[in-house]
């Protein structure tokens, strides 16, 4: 199995709204990536948690909190968001970090804050 | 930083032709190097991957060359089909050998029938 699951698929949100967006990988990787990705650009790296510890926090603002329950789930908590960022969110993993292996990224969760 | 347009490179290939997509990077302490291709409406998917003590590693219909010298990767799909038609992106792990991945900008290839 080489999928990485994202749910949902699409999410609608108030700017007052609580919402998570979820991630789950069963390949026995140990490192889980959040990325958010906006229309014609590269990923831009949020999150990096190897081995069930936040290793990277790319200087992402708050009202964004990640979370590792364990080594094949990982969450994105998000509250009080600004229409800017809207985008799509993607996760992924790798066998390891150190940015050594091939990441497998799940097919995103397209985000709209209204 | 550097100011990026809306518009992604785009390269126009004929449907069976070889297709070469070009990129440089910017640590030359970046020893692991990766391809993505990413569909429309769909996450990045793992093409092909190159460490630094190769120049050249194949895989079904793509070769990836990496030139040390200039900073230069590059990858060629050959017999290009309409089912490659996406954004390519290529990817280092930087100098700092932190858990990191940095994307390149990206490139639409464009299959001409």
């Amino acid at each position: 199995d080489t999928e990485v699951t994202q749910t949902p698929k699409h999410l609608v949100m108030g700017m007052t709204n609580k919402k998570s967006l979820k991630c789950e990988q069963h390949m026995g990787h140990r490192a889980m990536y959040w990325y958010k990705q906006k229309a014609k650009k590269p990923p831009e790296l949020m999150f990096v948690y190897s081995y069930e510890k936040l290793s990277i926090n790319e200087s992402v603002p708050s009202r964004f909190s990640p979370e590792c329950p364990n080594s094949s789930l990982l969450n994105l908590h998000l509250h009080a968001l600004q229409p800017e960022d809207s985008a799509l969110y993607l996760c992924a993993s790798s066998q390891g970090a150190r940015g050594l292996y091939e990441q497998y990224f799940g097919p995103g969760t397209r985000l709209t804050v209204t | 930083g550097e100011s990026v347009g809306l518009h992604l490179p785009t390269l126009s290939v004929q449907e069976g032709d070889n297709s070469i997509i070009n990129c440089a990077y910017s640590n030359s302490a970046s020893d692991y190097f990766i391809w993505y291709k990413q569909e429309s409406g769909k996450g990045p998917q793992f093409i092909i991957d190159i460490r630094s003590n190769m120049d050249k590693r194949q895989g079904q219909r793509v070769t990836v060359l990496l030139n040390k010298t200039v900073k230069h990767l590059s990858l060629q799909i050959a017999a290009t089909q309409p089912g490659d038609s996406a954004v390519y992106f290529c990817a280092e792990n930087g100098v700092n050998r932190d858990d990191k991945i940095i994307f390149g900008k990206g490139t639409r290839l464009h299959i001409l029938p």
